[in-house]
């Protein structure tokens, strides 16, 4: 079974700080994906690679950026953290463009 | 640009009632289309997808879809509802591209009463 693992299940952090979602998967899939999803919203899409050191923005890249330095490993960083991106994040991967997404758990991101 | 519509937010029904949750979609091309499922606490679950072929697409759980291209349309159905299928489910559309993007529509949440 795919296993895509995100660091950290709940996060709290301050106005202004600099904030590191990281997503991790053992399937060498190659694509990744970062999602917010907020209630009546749905899933909306902020970034995703296609390839090492790949990345085309999604629908709300405004505020983050990416990092993909290795295949299985797909980093989301909010350079200065806003109480706006207070949300749920879900990463996911998947193989080719023919194939599910499969998803982590999730990381609730708290900005006070 | 590709979008999804799902019209009802949430829906309840009666256990061992049929269900049928809507969505439409826009894209210029032939689609590729998929339901998933979030259960409480849980990550997302494919249900069902739809690449090419036979319309109507069977998933897990009993669950099926059926593709109208004339209607843009991908609608969820289940014919005899469990108390298990309370839960979230969304409506996405992806396209061709590099990486393959997919979008979501924005959920409908099933309420299933006894």
């Amino acid at each position: 079974d795919v296993k895509v693992t995100q660091s950290s299940r709940y996060l709290v952090k301050r106005t202004g700080e600099k904030v590191f979602l990281e997503c991790v998967q053992d399937m060498d899939h190659e694509n990744m994906f970062w999602y917010r999803q907020d209630p009546g919203l749905g899933l909306r899409l902020i970034y995703f690679s296609y390839d090492v050191k790949m990345k085309e923005k999604g629908d709300i890249p405004e505020g983050y950026s990416v990092s993909r330095e290795k295949k299985e490993r797909f980093s989301l960083i909010l350079e200065s953290a806003s109480t706006n991106q207070t949300s749920m994040y879900l990463c996911a991967s998947s193989r080719d463009y023919n194939s599910p997404l499969h998803f982590g758990n999730g990381t609730r991101l708290t900005v006070t | 640009a590709q979008s999804v519509t799902q019209p009802d937010i949430h829906i309840t029904v009666s256990e061992g009632a049929s269900l049928e949750l809507r969505c439409n979609y826009s894209y210029g091309a032939t689609p590729y289309l998929f339901w998933y499922v979030q259960s409480p606490g849980q990550g997302l679950q494919l249900l069902l997808k739809y690449f090419s072929g036979d319309t109507l697409v069977q998933g897990i759980k009993g669950f099926e879809a059926e593709f109208k291209r004339s209607q843009s349309s991908f609608n969820l159905r289940k014919p005899s509802v469990h108390w298990s299928d309370a839960a979230e489910y969304f409506c996405a559309v992806g396209e061709r591209r590099r990486g393959f993007k997919t979008i979501f529509g924005a959920g409908t949440r099933l309420f299933v009463k006894a």
